[in-house]
């Protein structure tokens, strides 16, 4: 089935940095997604991007889907403690029926205080 | 306001028994979804569900059975558990199509 690459698998950083991580699949997608999971929660959708190219913010967070159709960014800016978690990415590939989306492997965010 | 709701949130069984996790949604929304989560494998589709009545498979749907009577509930059943099925289990549900909601998650173990 399809496959989604996000990177980096990881991030350690202090609080205050601003933290980037992206998406990217061999194949043409029609929607990207990012979703946010704490520990022990189902996930919780932060961003929809539907065009390519649109660039949209959730506070401090920032997505962007990207121009080729193949990959997608997320950008947290000034990151704090609440924002630990992982981050997935997730999208329906073009000619996929609805409801079918594929995830990525997730990025796991730690901040130190 | 509950929105969407998953139970058990835990759940032990031994290998072999039926056991059945429930999902329930107030928003009215179609369609209906449920996955699990695995180390290294991230989010699977194993069945989805467009409308009531209406049920499909998804990327994992060996060993699964879903039912649909009721707008509102999707309840997911494992015929005859076994121990590759233990995992974090999430119903999910929306009304725009690509937007899913999730659930908080059952998490089971097979023993």
């Amino acid at each position: 089935g399809q496959q989604l690459n996000q990177s980096p698998q990881s991030m350690f950083i202090q609080e205050g940095e601003d933290v980037s991580m992206n998406c990217t699949s061999s194949s043409i997608f029609n929607t990207w997604l990012w979703y946010k999971q704490d520990p022990g929660e189902g996930p919780v959708l932060l961003i929809a991007l539907y065009k390519a190219g649109e660039l949209t913010s959730n506070g401090r967070l920032t997505a962007q889907f990207g121009i080729t159709r193949k990959d997608s960014f997320l950008n947290i800016s000034a990151s704090i403690p609440s924002d630990v978690g992982i981050y997935f990415c997730a999208g329906r590939s073009g000619g996929t029926s609805y409801g079918k989306l594929t995830f990525g492997q997730g990025t796991i965010l730690t901040v130190h205080p | 306001d509950a929105g969407i709701t998953q139970s058990p949130r835990y759940k032990i069984t031994e290998t072999g028994r039926q056991v059945t996790l429930m999902c329930h949604q107030t928003w009215s929304h179609s369609y209906m979804f449920w996955y699990r989560q695995d180390l290294g494998h991230g989010l699977r589709l194993i069945y989805y569900s467009a409308a009531a009545d209406i049920t499909d498979k998804g990327e994992v749907p060996d060993g699964y059975v879903v039912s649909r009577s009721k707008t509102e509930n999707f309840p997911l059943t494992l015929e005859s558990a076994t121990r590759s099925q233990t995992s974090v289990y999430f119903c999910a549900s929306t009304a725009v199509l690509d937007e899913q909601y999730f659930g908080p998650g059952t998490r089971l173990t097979v023993t």
